[in-house]
């Protein structure tokens, strides 16, 4: 049972132009959601997050949008640059008695051309 | 640069050895976890340590085996492991068990199990 999705694997963007990565979750449980860029051989690096409260929150280039109606959460990343070419997950955090548990999603490889 | 450090970065094992993993922090986070990541696929959680104690365990077998000797330091026991242990194991911390606290991800150990 797959609570976060991410029905995008691959994404393709040119430099300069703007990226748009997508997320679906089912368990209304989840009230805090991160976006994680991971590189080849390096860990999940935390980029953004966002509060169930909250419907967007941006950080330089980047911004995450919160559908929490849609259970849809969205990255967009502008402008694109070629080191933002790497995998992005998106997760959620569920706080259970025991403490914090994120689920990911399967995660999206965005490539960013010249 | 990660500020969790994970040691070794790469582990191979026979079925009959065991063996350990290391993470260590100095953020003076309180919350530390382990997760399990196969190719292709999202990591997925194993155990929560919340202020040096065990907190979850999402059912992990026995053979996996963690321990937490203080707050800035979450080991993980390896001892008769299968070929399908084979994964990348990461280690992550947050200031504490709250929902809204991201975790921050070590570069992983390579685990292969011959």
């Amino acid at each position: 049972d797959q609570q976060v999705k991410q029905n995008s694997p691959s994404l393709s963007v040119q430099e300069g132009r703007i990226s748009i990565l997508n997320c679906d979750y089912t368990n209304s449980m989840f009230d805090y959601f991160l976006w994680y860029k991971k590189y080849p051989a390096e860990g999940p690096t935390f980029l953004i997050s966002i509060s169930s409260i909250k419907d967007k929150n941006e950080d330089g280039r980047f911004t995450v949008f919160l559908n929490k109606s849609a259970k849809h959460l969205s990255l967009h990343i502008v402008p694109s640059q070629p080191g933002d070419s790497a995998v992005y997950f998106c997760a959620a955090s569920e706080v259970t008695g025991g403490g914090n548990k994120l689920t990911f999603g399967t995660g999206t490889q965005l490539k960013v051309e010249l | 640069d990660t500020e969790v450090t994970q040691t070794p970065k790469h582990l191979v094992m026979g079925m009959t050895n065991k063996k350990s993993l290391k993470c260590e922090q100095h953020m003076g986070h309180r919350a530390m976890y382990w997760y399990k990541q196969k190719a292709k696929k999202p990591p997925e959680l194993m155990f929560v340590y919340s202020y040096e104690k065990l907190s979850i365990n999402e059912s992990v077998p026995s053979r996996f085996s963690p321990e937490c000797p203080n707050s800035s330091l979450l080991n993980l026991h390896l001892h008769a492991l299968q070929p399908e242990d084979s994964a990348l194991y990461l280690c992550a911390s947050s200031q504490g068990p709250r929902g809204n606290q991201p975790q921050h991800f070590g570069d992983g150990t390579r685990l292969s199990i011959l």
